[in-house]
């Protein structure tokens, strides 16, 4: 069984850092590109970053760009985000969701997504 | 950035029903297209791809159709099951955007 955990949410300051990881589990992850998707509260869900099966191919969102990095480690069944100088429209559930095998698109599994809230 | 606008954003129906959600693109994506279900508090459920693909698993009353601009979303049958809101998703090109959803309520 397919299983992808987040952890690392919480509440963060505005212009602060948060490190979020993804445990995935139940598939050959070295296989899988993988993505972040977000959700804010209440709205409709947004790609953020995604990174290809080997990790050399790494993209993000506009609004996000030189502030977010993805990175995954295959040696560990594991993918983070890096995010940096947090706004307070970065406040979402994220999600961690594999490529459809090795294509980076669609979502063919998601995880149960970690919270992160920017306020003061 | 390719802009995708589902209609209706809700939708009443019942059980037994057949009902169809549309989703248009600002622009071509060929059948760069997939459809997802969420319900309250879950993550989403990847449905179709390729515009009319069904995942593995996903019961035949989900069919999907269309191509360039305009796509649909069929489920032939409503089952208790069904109700929760669908997303639609271009993969054509960046940003890779998604519908506003659709909220299908009893």
């Amino acid at each position: 069984e397919v299983q992808l955990v987040e952890s690392g949410g919480g509440l963060v300051q505005p212009g602060g850092s948060l490190r979020l990881s993804c445990a995935a589990s139940g598939f050959t992850f070295i296989n899988y590109a993988m993505n972040w998707v977000r959700q804010a509260p209440g709205k409709g869900l947004e790609w953020v970053s995604g990174t290809s099966s080997s990790g050399d191919s790494t993209y993000n969102t506009e609004s996000v760009k030189g502030r977010f990095t993805i990175s995954r480690d295959n040696s560990k069944n594991r993918l983070f985000l890096q995010m940096d100088s947090l706004r307070a429209e970065d406040t979402a559930i994220y999600y961690c969701a594999t490529g459809h095998i090795s294509n980076w698109f669609p979502f063919d599994y998601w995880g149960q997504g970690t919270l992160v809230t920017v306020s003061s | 950035d390719i802009q995708m606008t589902q209609s209706p954003s809700t939708l009443s129906a019942s059980v037994g029903d057949r009902v169809t959600i549309t989703c248009r693109a600002s622009q071509s994506i060929s059948n760069w297209l997939a459809w997802y279900q969420q319900k309250p508090g879950k993550a989403p459920k990847f449905l179709i791809y390729k515009a009319s693909i069904l995942q593995s698993g996903v019961p035949s009353r989900f069919s999907g159709s269309g191509s360039g601009t305009e796509f649909t979303l069929t489920i032939s049958s409503l089952q208790p099951d069904d109700f929760a809101t669908y997303y639609c998703h271009q993969y054509y090109s960046y940003s890779y955007t998604f519908g506003q959803g659709t909220k299908l309520e009893i």
